[in-house]
C-alpha cells in the first residue's frame, strides 16, 4: 500500500527557515518523480516544486530560490527546505506522487502539513 | 504560462442530479488535463487524467471529456459522498497549474 506522510510544518517568524519532510512506503522515491503542492488557509491548491526521479528539479516562480526539494532514497524520504519564509507561505504543503510527467497527474498524497509563517 | 479556469466557482444540486464543471485552459493543452476532489481537511485524490481516463477506484458515476482548451467532469448522480471542491489541472508542462476550484453544495 502507497503511503506518504508529511512532517516538520510548525509556527515559524518571517525570514525563518523550514525543513519538511515526507517519509514514503509502498513504493521506491527515487524511481517516480516527487512534487509538493500547497494551499492557503481557504484557498486553492499551488504546485510548489518537483523532483525528477532522475534528480532533476523545478520550482515555482513564487519560491524558486528560497526553497529546495530534495530526496534520500536509502531513507525513503522527500524533503522541503525552506528559507526566507514570507506570510504568504502560510499553508497546508501536501507531498505526492508526481506522474505528470506521463502526462497523468499527482496520484498518491499525504495528508500535509501545516506551516504558519507569523510574527 | 497556461492558466486554467473553472466554472461555475460553486454549485448547489440534490442527491440524483446529473452535475458538469467546466475547466478553460489559457492555450490548446490536448487531453493533458487532471481532475481531482478534495473533501474539507482531506488530501486531493485524483478522479481523471488524460481529460477522460477514470483512475483506478473511481465509481463510474465520474467522467470527463473534452480536448485543447475546454474540458468538463461531469457526475452522472450525485451522491452524498461527492459534497467536496473539485480542481483541475494541467498536466502538460511546468509549472502545472491548477484550477481556482469547483465547491459541490447539497441543495
Amino acid at each position: 500500500e502507497v503511503q506518504l506522510v508529511e512532517s516538520g510544518g510548525g509556527l515559524i517568524q518571517p525570514g525563518g527557515s523550514l525543513r519538511l519532510s515526507c517519509e514514503v512506503s509502498g513504493f521506491t522515491v527515487g524511481r517516480f518523480s516527487m512534487s509538493w503542492v500547497r494551499q492557503a488557509p481557504g484557498r486553492g491548491l499551488e504546485w510548489v516544486s518537483i523532483i525528477h526521479g532522475g534528480g532533476s528539479t523545478d520550482y515555482a516562480a513564487s519560491v524558486r530560490g528560497r526553497f529546495i526539494i530534495s530526496r534520500d532514497t536509502s531513507k525513503k524520504t522527500l524533503y522541503l527546505q525552506m528559507n526566507s519564509l514570507r506570510v504568504e507561505d502560510s499553508a497546508v504543503y501536501f507531498c505526492a506522487r508526481d506522474l505528470t510527467p506521463a502526462g497523468i497527474g499527482l496520484d498518491s498524497w499525504g495528508l500535509g502539513t501545516l506551516v504558519s509563517v507569523s510574527s | 504560462d497556461i492558466q486554467l479556469t473553472q466554472s461555475p466557482s460553486f454549485l448547489s444540486a440534490s442527491v440524483g442530479d446529473r452535475v458538469t464543471i467546466t475547466c478553460r485552459a489559457s492555450q490548446d493543452i490536448s487531453t493533458y488535463l487532471a481532475w481531482y476532489q478534495q473533501k474539507p481537511g482531506k488530501a486531493p485524490k485524483l478522479l481523471i487524467f488524460g481529460a477522460s481516463t477514470l483512475q483506478s477506484g473511481i465509481p463510474s458515476r465520474f467522467s470527463g471529456s473534452g480536448s485543447g482548451t475546454e474540458f468538463t467532469l461531469t457526475i452522472s448522480s450525485l451522491q452524498p459522498e461527492d459534497l467536496a471542491t473539485y480542481y483541475c489541472q494541467q498536466v502538460n508542462g511546468y509549472p502545472f497549474p491548477f484550477g481556482p476550484g469547483t465547491k459541490v453544495d447539497l441543495k
